[in-house]
Parts: structure tokens; sequence; C-alpha cells
């Protein structure tokens, strides 16, 4: 079956320590992104990945590291995280078609609620 | 700045009747318009999508119209079924050349009764 998986699906950690939400797609997809849920705020884009080893932050990337060293996993990392971190945070993936080009169709993960207290 | 706007946060239809939830958004660069299904507990579902060039697109129990007149888009579901409850996303991809960023509205739920 064709997904994207991350782990945890619940997180509740303690500020400043280190944690990482880990994503893999079994669908070969060659772009892959992170997403944060905010109340009246909507999906934003955290970071994407265009390919292995190409990585590129999105609208809101302060606080946060992503790393792509295979194209089926793409790990989301906070260093230091502090409360207004707290939120539901989604893993997309994307075929590309074409030349660059990513597909519309994203696949979602089922998302990881992360609460920093 | 970017922004994709529905216009109801929540609307509520009976069962077997047609839905039909509106969109605003202001990028005319955008080269797509997608829509999005989000159930609870779960990760957006992409519904369907349509072309800046284009100004209808049907899929199966979906249609999307697209107005760039007006910066409008909307979704309209056919025969409404209780498993079309959820929150609905219109999002848009905002450059050409797609970078994949798609940016998201804030969503309407859809509530329908039985």
């Amino acid at each position: 079956e064709a997904q994207v998986t991350q782990n945890p699906r619940y997180l509740i950690t303690v500020t400043g320590k280190k944690l990482t939400v880990t994503c893999s797609q079994n669908m070969n997809h060659e772009y892959m992104s992170w997403y944060r849920q905010d109340p009246g705020l909507g999906l934003r884009q955290i970071y994407y990945s265009m390919n292995v080893e190409v990585t590129d932050k999105g609208d809101v990337p302060e606080g946060y590291k992503v790393s792509r060293k295979e194209k089926r996993n793409f790990p989301l990392i906070l260093e230091s995280p502090s409360p207004n971190q707290t939120s539901l945070y989604f893993c997309a993936s994307s075929r590309l078609v074409g030349q660059g080009v990513v597909n519309t169709e994203a696949f979602f993960g089922q998302g990881t609620r992360l609460t920093v207290v | 700045g970017e922004s994709v706007g529905l216009h109801l946060p929540t609307l509520s239809v009976q069962e077997g009747d047609n839905s039909i939830i509106n969109c605003a958004y202001s990028n005319s660069a955008s080269d797509y318009f997608i829509w999005y299904k989000q159930e609870s507990g779960k990760g957006p579902q992409f519904i369907i999508d349509i072309r800046s060039n284009m100004d209808k697109r049907q899929g199966q129990r979906v249609t999307v119209l697209l107005n760039k007149t007006v910066k409008h888009l909307s979704l309209q579901i056919a025969a409404t079924q209780p498993g079309d409850s959820a929150v609905y996303f219109c999002a848009e991809n905002p450059f050409s050349g797609n970078t994949g960023k798609l940016i998201f509205g804030q969503g309407t739920t859809l509530q329908v009764k039985p």
C-alpha cells in the first residue's frame, strides 16, 4: 500500500530536549516536505526537498532542521524545542513530473501531534 | 502577500444534497489550484486540481470551478454522503516553475446530516 509513515504519532516533550520526527514514503517520490498545522493559521510549509541531499526552507523554517540522505526518508529535527513549536506536523511526498516540476497530488502522513512543555 | 481564504468555516448539508464549498485566492500567478480533504485524525488527501488555464474540471462526484476574473474557486460535491464529512482545504501552487509549495486556505468543515 502506498503510504507516508510518520513516527511518533503523539509526543510530549520538555523545552530544549532534542527530538526527531521520522518520515518515510514507499512510493519512490523525489519530492518531500514538512508542514505544521495550527488553528487559525492552516497548514504552513517548514522545509522541502526536491531530491536526495537537496533541501530548502519553506515559510516557517526557524527552529527546525531536516536531512535527506535517502530518497525514502525525510526526518524533521528540533534541536531545542520551544512551546511555540507545539503543533500538528505533517510530512508529505509527491513525484516529479518532467524537469523539476512537482505533481500537485501530495500524499500526506497521518500526522504527529507534538506538545512542548 | 499570498493568501487563500474560504468563505465559510462550516457548511451543513443534508445527505443526498449537493454541496458547494467556496474559496477566494489572491495570487493571480498560481499555476494550479487544488482541493484537499482532511478527515478527523488523518492527513490531508488530494481530491482534484485545476490548472489556471481551465475554468472547470470534473472528477468522480466532484467538480471544481475556477473564476479567474474574481479569483474564486469552488468545489461542488454531488449527492453528498456521510463519508464526505471532513474539513476541505483549497490550496494553490503559487510559483510558476513549481517548488512544490502549497499555500493552504483555512478550511471549511462539511457536516452531512442523515
